[in-house]
C-alpha cells in the first residue's frame, strides 16, 4: 500500500536556526498538508496546498512557516527563526481529492534546543 | 470556533470486550468525521470515516455512528484485542465547501487488558 513518507524522522536544531522538514506524499495525490502535535496534545492543522498555491493556513502558520513543492514529488515545510516552541511531531499528510481521506506519514519529531 | 471534544481521555477494557469512544463537534457544517489510531511513535493510521449523510458504517470489528442533531459521532470497537491499545483520534471536516482541514479531538488512550 503507497505511503506518504517523511525524512529526516528526527531533527534537532538550536534555537533560531532554520529546518526543512521533508515529505513525499503518495504518488498520484493532489492535496497535501502539514499538521503538527506538541507532545500530549492533539493534533492541529498546519497548511494545505494545492496546485502549487496554499490553499488554506492556520494561525499557526505565520512568517515563520513556508511550504514549497520543488519537484514533482517533494513537498517540504521550512521552519525559520526556530523557537523552543516549535518543539513537535510535524506530519505530512496527502489526500488524492479535495473531498478524499487523508494519509499521513510517520512524522519528523522536532526538538529545538 | 470549529471544536471537537473527545471522552474519555482513558479508556481500559479487558480483551474480548466492547470500547466506545465518543466525540462531539461544535460546526454544525462539517460533513466528514475519519477515525485515526496512533500507536506509540507511529503515524495516526485512518481506521474508519463516516460521512454525514450516512448514520452509520461498520467494518469488521469497529463502527462509527453519527448523530446529526446532536452533533455526535462515536467509535465501537467489539472483542477487543491487546493490539487494539493505542490512541485514538477523532476528527471532523467540512468536505465540499472551500476547507477540507482536519480538526481534532484530543485523543483516548485505550488500553486494552489481556
Amino acid at each position: 500500500e503507497p505511503e506518504v513518507t517523511q525524512t529526516p524522522s528526527h531533527q534537532v536544531t538550536q534555537m533560531g536556526q532554520e529546518v526543512i522538514l521533508r515529505c513525499v506524499p503518495i504518488s498520484n495525490h493532489l492535496y497535501f498538508y502539514w499538521y503538527r502535535q506538541i507532545l500530549g496534545q492533539k493534533v492541529e492543522f498546519l497548511v494545505s496546498f494545492y496546485n502549487n498555491e496554499i490553499s488554506e493556513k492556520s494561525e499557526i502558520f505565520d512568517d515563520q512557516f513556508s511550504v514549497e513543492r520543488p519537484d514533482g514529488s517533494n513537498f517540504t515545510l521550512k521552519i525559520r527563526s526556530t523557537k523552543l516552541e516549535d518543539s513537535a511531531m510535524y506530519f505530512c499528510a496527502s489526500s488524492a481529492g479535495f473531498n478524499q481521506p487523508q494519509h499521513f506519514g510517520d512524522g519528523t519529531r522536532l526538538s529545538i534546543l | 470556533g470549529e471544536n471537537v471534544e473527545q471522552h474519555p481521555s482513558t479508556l481500559s477494557v479487558q480483551e474480548g470486550d466492547s470500547a466506545v469512544i465518543k466525540c462531539t463537534y461544535s460546526d454544525s457544517a462539517s460533513n466528514y468525521f475519519p477515525w485515526y489510531k496512533q500507536e506509540l511513535g507511529k503515524r495516526p493510521q485512518l481506521i474508519i470515516d463516516i460521512r454525514s449523510n450516512v448514520g452509520e458504517k461498520k467494518d469488521q470489528r469497529i463502527a462509527v455512528t453519527l448523530n446529526k442533531t446532536a452533533k455526535h459521532f462515536s467509535l465501537h470497537i467489539t472483542e477487543t484485542q491487546p493490539e487494539d491499545s493505542a490512541v485514538y483520534f477523532c476528527a471532523a471536516s467540512k468536505h465540499g465547501g472551500a476547507t477540507n482541514k482536519l480538526i481534532f479531538g484530543t485523543g483516548t488512550l485505550l488500553a486494552v487488558q489481556p
